[in-house]
């Protein structure tokens, strides 16, 4: 069974561009969460997505990202006209079944760490 | 909102000691506890997870301790072993699912 899976590994953009960062949860895995790193720091909650909904954005910043997780294929986290405060690690988790249930494990996968130049 | 901190950035031990990593939140509401393992170039990786209804948790050369008292939570790592060197997290359950991190604490051991 693998676990999440998250591509690129590493992306460099100029200021400016696009980025785009994929997450494909485990199988059976239907809600996703998007975190964000910045170097010695712990993780950052961005958004919660079920399939087609996004459940909870609180921690997204409000201008240029976007993210959605559609029926099928993987989540894609978006940002765009990317600025040199954007260079982090993102990391994508899934979880198998809905929060209040007695079982809210968190699996993340390795990463895409973006650099902007 | 909650916040998560960590007594200690680093700590150092020997091969074959005890660790305990320690963590304190502020939302006396929270009810879900998590440590993570963070390796070098790598997502989090799960070692444990306690529920406000519990004060302790064993698992594999792992215990937390949870103190909801003054809002404190414990991870200890016993013999500990070169392989368990790395950034160590502790993160509470929010009301959706998500996760509020601590910002952690580097595990060196020595050999």
């Amino acid at each position: 069974n693998a676990g999440v899976m998250q591509n690129p590994r590493h992306l460099v953009r100029r200021r400016g561009q696009e980025a785009r960062l994929r997450c494909s949860p485990m199988k059976g895995h239907s809600h996703v969460y998007w975190y964000r790193q910045l170097p010695e720091e712990g993780l950052k909650f961005m958004v919660y997505l079920q399939k087609e909904n996004i459940i909870d954005e609180s921690g997204m910043p409000k201008e240029r990202f976007s993210a959605e997780f559609p029926k099928e294929g993987p989540s894609i986290l978006r940002i765009q006209q990317v600025v040199r405060g954007d260079s982090a690690a993102y990391f994508c988790a899934s979880s198998p079944l809905s929060p209040g249930s007695s079982y809210n494990e968190q699996f993340f996968g390795p990463g895409t760490r973006l650099t902007v130049l | 909102g909650e916040s998560v901190g960590l007594h200690l950035p680093t700590l150092s031990v020997q091969e074959g000691d005890n660790s305990i990593i320690n963590c304190a939140y502020s939302n006396s509401a929270s009810d879900y506890f998590i440590w993570y393992k963070q390796e070098s170039g790598k997502g989090p990786q799960f070692i444990i997870d306690i529920r406000s209804n519990m004060d302790k948790r064993q698992g594999q050369r792992v215990t937390v301790l949870l103190n909801k008292t003054v809002k404190h939570l414990s991870l200890q790592i016993a013999a500990t072993q070169p392989g368990d060197s790395a950034v160590y997290f502790c993160a509470v359950g929010g009301a959706t699912n998500k996760l509020i991190f601590g910002t952690g604490t580097l595990l060196a051991v020595q050999p």
